[in-house]
This record gives structure tokens, C-alpha cells and sequence, in this order.
């Protein structure tokens, strides 16, 4: 158990450019979490994959934003046309269980993709 | 709209000293409550969670925390504090259900002093 990895640590990156994150989970674990938390904030709720079906998304996920999950594996975030408030750590989180008592479910989180964009 | 509140964003104890860190929430429905803890440039740790069962739930290093539903708080204790305790540690619930995303407090930032 690797635990989850995400990629690149940090980026920066002029405002108006592209960039994309990648998110590896814990093998096996079939829901995957992607979070945002700015300076001083906790964590907020950006989207959730089961499996390879985003399921939810947040309202702070504007259209700049995707998300992907291919063949249910690893997960990308891409930002097009990335503005200064994007600048945040962006937080990927694993689990697995059974669908029962979803709440008593432990995420776990990477270590984080730190964005700064200039 | 359900709400995670965390009393004080600093917190600064004397090594040895007691540790308590506040968490109070917002909804008419008992959540499944967490703490979790976070070291510089790291991701973050679940220190421990309450689900069912027992209301005063041990973790790890130490910690525990106390569910009391007549008072809707979660708080986190620590009877003798480390240095190595200094990080930032956040409370969050979630409601389960077919997402069960982690609705997170602002985060208390504790100094641990010599």
C-alpha cells in the first residue's frame, strides 16, 4: 500500500494557461475525491468519481474545470484559462467499502498539487 | 446549510500542557464526525472518526475525542502535548449517502511551545 500519490507537487503557471493534475489512488480503492483548499480554509468538495462515473460535482467547479477518470485507475483535473483565485492546493482523497454505511468510510488523502498561478 | 465550526484558528499550549481543540456542528442530523491533521506541505491525516458505538473515540498519538449530540461538538483532546503535536488539525463531518463528501472546518493551527 503506496497510499495515494498525486503529481506534480507544486505548479506555476502564467494566468490564461492550461494546467493538469494527476491523481494516483490507493489500488482497489473505487471512489476517488478531489478537494480545494485555499489559504487559511479547509478543504472544500470539488468532485467524486465511482469508479469511472463522476457522480457529483461541486458548484465551484466552474466550466474552466474537469475532471477524468478513465477505466476507473488514476484521475486527472485539468483547469483551462487558469486565473489568479485557482491558486490553491489541490487535494485528491481515496476509499473503498461497501455501500452500506458509506459514512463510515475513512479518506484517504495525497499529499496535495500546490497551484500557483501568476 | 450543514456547517462545520472550529473555535479559534490558533492554538498555543506549553509542552506537557492539555490540549483541546473545539469542533461544533450544524444540523438537525448526528453526522459521522473526523479529525484530521496536517503537517506542512503534507496531505492530510485522519487522527480519528466517530461513526456509532462509544461517544469518547481514542486515536492515534495520543488524541481522543468526545461526541455529545445535546451539545452538537466533536471536540479533540490530548492530555500532554508534543512538540511534535504542532500542525494544523481540521474537524469534519460527513452525512454519508451515495457521495459521502467531507464537509471540513476552517482548521485550528496548534504551537506547541518548549
Amino acid at each position: 500500500d503506496t497510499g495515494v500519490s498525486q503529481n506534480p507537487r507544486h505548479k506555476i503557471t502564467k494566468r490564461g494557461q492550461n494546467v493538469t493534475f494527476r491523481c494516483d489512488p490507493i489500488s482497489e480503492h473505487n471512489r476517488l475525491y478531489w478537494y480545494r483548499q485555499t489559504l487559511g480554509q479547509g478543504p472544500e468538495f470539488l468532485t467524486y468519481f465511482q469508479n469511472e462515473a463522476q457522480l457529483e460535482k461541486s458548484r465551484l467547479l466552474s466550466d474552466r474545470f474537469s475532471a477524468e477518470r478513465p477505466k476507473g485507475s488514476f484521475s486527472t483535473l485539468e483547469i483551462q484559462r487558469t486565473e489568479q483565485g485557482d491558486s490553491a492546493m489541490y487535494l485528491c482523497a481515496s476509499s473503498n467499502g461497501p455501500l452500506r454505511d458509506r459514512g463510515k468510510e475513512t479518506q484517504y488523502f495525497g499529499p496535495g498539487t500546490r497551484l500557483l498561478v501568476l | 446549510a450543514q456547517s462545520v465550526t472550529q473555535l479559534g484558528s490558533h492554538v498555543s499550549v506549553s509542552e506537557g500542557a492539555l490540549v483541546l481543540l473545539r469542533c461544533n456542528y450544524s444540523s438537525s442530523v448526528p453526522p459521522y464526525l473526523f479529525w484530521y491533521v496536517q503537517y506542512p506541505n503534507q496531505g492530510l491525516q485522519l487522527l480519528l472518526k466517530y461513526t456509532t458505538g462509544a461517544t469518547l473515540v481514542k486515536g492515534i498519538n495520543g488524541f481522543e475525542a468526545e461526541f455529545k449530540k445535546s451539545e452538537t461538538s466533536f471536540h479533540l483532546t490530548k492530555p500532554s502535548a508534543h512538540m511534535s503535536d504542532a500542525a494544523e488539525y481540521f474537524c469534519a463531518v460527513s452525512y454519508g449517502g451515495a457521495t459521502n463528501k467531507l464537509i471540513f472546518g476552517t482548521g485550528t493551527l496548534l504551537a506547541v511551545q518548549p
